[in-house]
């Protein structure tokens, strides 16, 4: 069975860093590509960032330079670095597995829970 | 970037109903959007890729049309288990947009 489990969240100062964590179970990390998708408090979701299978990233422009992606094939997680963590980066964070069909159309078809992070002084 | 706009923000309808939420691209995207749904504390759930492909699960109730730059999700026969927001996704490009979601209640 294929689930995925964040961490990581918490309360951090305007400023600070955090690292999220994605623990995935049923599929391999390094072989798929995944995705972090936030929600800010009474907002909608927001495309954060992808790592693909291959290793390359992207970023959305509203974190690009202050997250960075990253996997740990022995532990099969997932990693968002952020840092510079602005009060506008409070939001909870779902990670999700990418997948695409030979013709090339992409989806999220597994998320995880979300962690909550929580930017404030 | 490419704007993703959905209307109704949100509608209010009884069960039995049948319900068309909107999703509008800036630009034509083919065929790559993608529909999810998201009910409050929970894990946002795939519903339909590609325009109209389901995977395995998604009640048969839902389904999805359009290409280039609109699209539609409809619920042909609104249940109570349906109550949430439903967002709209283009896969054509990154960053892959989300819509701003459209919230759909129960009457």
């Amino acid at each position: 069975e294929v689930q995925l489990v964040e961490s990581g969240g918490g309360l951090v100062q305007p400023g600070g860093s955090l690292r999220l964590s994605c623990a995935a179970s049923g599929f391999t990390v390094s072989s798929n590509s995944m995705s972090w998708v936030r929600q800010a408090p009474g907002k909608g979701l927001e495309w954060v960032s992808i790592i693909y299978s291959g290793g390359s990233t992207y970023y959305a422009d509203s974190v690009k330079d202050r997250f960075s992606l990253s996997r740990d094939n022995s532990k099969n997680t997932l990693y968002l670095q952020m840092n510079s963590l602005r009060a506008e980066d409070t939001a909870v964070y779902y990670c999700a597995r990418d997948r695409s069909t030979v013709t090339g159309f992409w989806y999220s078809d597994y998320w995880g829970q979300g962690t909550l992070v929580t930017v404030s002084s | 970037d490419i704007q993703m706009t959905q209307s109704p923000s949100s509608l209010s309808a009884s069960v039995g109903d049948r319900v068309t939420i909107t999703c509008r691209a800036s630009q034509s995207i083919g065929r790559y959007l993608n529909w999810y749904q998201h009910k409050p504390g929970k894990a946002p759930m795939l519903l339909i890729y590609a325009v109209s492909t389901f995977l395995s699960g998604v009640p048969t109730r839902f389904s999805g049309s359009g290409a280039g730059a609109d699209f539609t999700l409809t619920i042909s026969s609104l249940q109570p288990e349906d109550s949430a927001t439903y967002y709209c996704q283009q896969s054509y490009s990154t960053p892959r947009t989300f819509g701003q979601g459209t919230k759909v209640e129960i009457k």
